[in-house]
This record gives C-alpha cells, sequence and structure tokens, in this order.
C-alpha cells in the first residue's frame, strides 16, 4: 500500500492493559505523525515528531505516550484508556517540512 | 487558525457522469491544499496537492482540483467517475510556514463520502 507500516492492525484491551502501538516507515521521511480518526469527526492530530525531537503535543491525555526512537520508528504507549478512545490510529510521515503526508493503515483500536 | 469545511457528507453520482467534491478553507497566510482518499479499513492515500502555479492541478487516477482564492475553494473533480472510487475523501490545508522544529500540521475536513453507482 504504501512505505508506512503499522502494527498491529487491531487491538481489543481493556480499560486497564497496556499495549502499544508500532509504525514504522520505509521512505526516509524526517517527520512522523499519530493521528486519531473518530467516526464523523475531523482528523484529530495527536503527536508530531521531526528528527525524533517531539515538536506538537495537541492537548493529548497523559494516557497516550509517544515515543520515537529514530526517524524510522514511531510508537504509542497506551495504559487506562477510556472506551471513548476506541478508534482508528493513523501514522503518517512526511520529507522534512514538505506539505504532503503518507499514511499507513491505521491500527483499530477497541477499548472495553 | 486554519480551517478546512466539506459542506456535503455525501456525494452520489452515475458512472461515467462528472464529478465534483466540494472543499472551502481558511488560513491566514497563503495555503498549501491537499486531497486524500481513504478506502474502507486503509489509511488516507494522497491524491493531489496546490502549492503555487497553475490553479488546476492534475494528481492520481485522473482526478483534479482548481484552486480559487477569491472564493477560498479547492474543488476535487473527475470528468468521468468509475465505481472503483466511492471511498471516503479528504480536503486538508496547510499554512505556508510549518511547525517550529520541522515537520508539518495538517487540518483536515470531516471528509465526503463518495458513491457511484452504475
Amino acid at each position: 500500500e504504501t512505505g508506512v507500516t503499522q502494527t498491529p492492525r487491531h487491538l481489543v484491551m481493556g480499560m486497564t492493559n497496556k499495549k502499544s502501538l508500532k509504525c514504522e516507515q520505509h521512505l526516509g521521511h524526517n517527520a512522523m505523525y499519530w493521528y486519531k480518526q473518530s467516526a464523523k469527526k475531523p482528523l484529530e492530530l495527536m503527536f508530531v515528531y521531526s528528527l525524533e525531537e517531539r515538536v506538537e503535543n495537541n492537548s493529548v491525555p497523559s494516557r497516550f505516550s509517544p515515543e520515537c526512537p529514530n526517524s524510522s520508528h514511531l510508537f504509542l504507549h497506551l495504559h487506562t484508556l477510556q472506551p471513548e478512545d476506541s478508534a482508528l490510529y493513523l501514522c503518517a510521515s512526511s520529507p522534512w517540512d514538505r506539505g504532503e503526508q503518507y499514511f499507513g493503515p491505521g491500527t483499530r483500536l477497541t477499548v472495553t | 487558525a486554519q480551517s478546512v469545511a466539506q459542506p456535503e457528507d455525501q456525494v452520489n453520482v452515475a458512472e461515467g457522469n462528472p464529478l465534483t467534491v466540494k472543499c472551502t478553507y481558511s488560513v491566514s497566510g497563503n495555503p498549501y491544499l491537499f486531497w486524500y482518499v481513504q478506502y474502507p479499513n486503509r489509511g488516507l492515500q494522497f491524491l493531489l496537492k496546490y502549492i503555487t502555479g497553475d490553479n488546476l492541478v492534475k494528481g492520481s487516477y485522473g482526478f483534479e482540483a482548481e484552486f480559487n482564492k477569491s472564493q477560498t475553494s479547492f474543488h476535487l473533480k473527475k470528468p468521468s467517475a468509475l465505481v472503483s472510487d466511492s471511498a471516503l475523501y479528504f480536503c486538508a490545508v496547510r499554512e505556508v510556514g510549518g511547525l517550529t522544529g520541522g515537520g508539518n500540521k495538517l487540518t483536515f475536513g470531516t471528509g465526503t463520502q463518495l458513491k457511484v453507482e452504475l
């Protein structure tokens, strides 16, 4: 599909669990992003990393914790989530300061 | 703050007919504008962008978009729709300049579901 992969594709977790979402880009890009996509709502930008430094945190609750160990990998660590956090979580990457972003297929998260 | 409006939740069109998916935007400076498409259970796929130059931008799969500064619009068009074009379409805008430290921040519309029928 694209040069951005995400695992797992589907995740069901309880409110007390801890899990992590993984994103990997094979495009040589410098910036990576996490988005939340809920039904009938615009895409919500959560975090932006540029050259492994976080440059944007869009008022995301602390139960979501991002990690960017290198320019190719991005993680989203999840703990004590709420049912309203159920959504499709999309990862994207882009070249340095270029407009278009390239998206992975997403992780469908269900919090029970 | 920048914003994007997609006034139609759904657009229905017959195969072979032209299609238009509408988008209007609001930014304080010059915009970068984008169209993405999302098929079921997939991520967003980049279609085309406008940064500067010719107001008519051509993209993937025969799609094009027209930038109209006076109307602050960036409508997506295709001369002849295919059933396989049925998907969710998103318009997005970015202000020139990007984020301090690198990367860029796109603001997306709520999406328009395109349904192409035989």
